[in-house]
């Protein structure tokens, strides 16, 4: 399944296949970017990050995609298990060091 | 790994009163730190960046006599709601930033949920 972020915030998926959760960001003076979880009632987790310099990272299960040329970030699940159901947020970094999110994109993974 | 602690996690107040959330960095020193708000069903809102030792530094649209910050010490950031009101209610998060390996990675308290009556 595959979301476009700020005009699909609800995503499902069947367990078992792999998820695509998508980030425009509007700064393209930010130099870093996080990928985040958060379930409800409860902080973000860190999942993954990439540097500007960067257009791929690799993690365990998760991939994050940079393209600096529309400004958009992108974030694979592989694999989608029922413990990933939950928000997601990418945040860019601006050049004053603070953190900006996205809109967030709520995933539910159907057993 | 780093853990930052938010303290009350849930707090019901009458209008008119004033709350403080306490965020605390565990087992590092965070010389910043940064306080978000969260409306349910919505993203994260940068309010202020709490620096150790000077004044915050608030977000446009942010009242800064209404969110009180203080950065009194390297490990903790208080967030003061003066004077609630039920339009204050929110869930408040603070995160700290966490110095790793050629970036710097922000790191979450578990957040504070302030329900205003």
């Amino acid at each position: 399944g595959e979301s476009v972020g700020l005009h699909l915030p609800t995503l499902s998926v069947q367990e078992g296949d792999n998820s695509i959760i998508n980030c425009a960001y509007s700064n393209s003076a930010s130099d870093y970017f996080i990928w985040y979880k958060q379930e409800s009632g409860k902080g973000p987790q860190f999942i993954i990050d990439i540097r500007s310099n960067m257009d791929k990272r690799q993690g365990q299960r998760v991939t994050v995609l940079l393209n600096k040329t529309v400004k958009h970030l992108s974030l694979q699940i592989a694999a989608t298990q029922p413990g990933d159901s939950a928000v997601y947020f990418c945040a860019e970094r601006w050049t004053g060091n603070q953190f900006y999110f996205g809109t967030g994109t709520s995933l539910t993974v159907i057993p | 790994g780093a853990v930052v602690s938010q303290h009350p996690s849930w707090v019901i107040c009458k209008s008119g009163t004033s709350v403080k959330i306490e965020c605390r960095s565990l087992d590092f020193q965070a010389t910043t730190m940064f306080w978000y708000r969260q409306f349910p069903k919505q993203s994260l809102m940068l309010m202020a960046t709490s620096n150790e030792g000077s004044k915050a530094t608030y977000e446009q649209g942010v009242e800064k006599d209404k969110f009180l910050i203080n950065h009194a010490s390297l490990t903790l950031s208080t967030l003061t709601v003066t004077s609630a009101h039920p339009e204050d209610s929110s869930f408040y998060i603070c995160s700290a930033r966490v110095r790793g390996p050629g970036a710097n990675v922000l790191t979450f308290g578990a957040g504070s949920r302030l329900t205003v009556l």
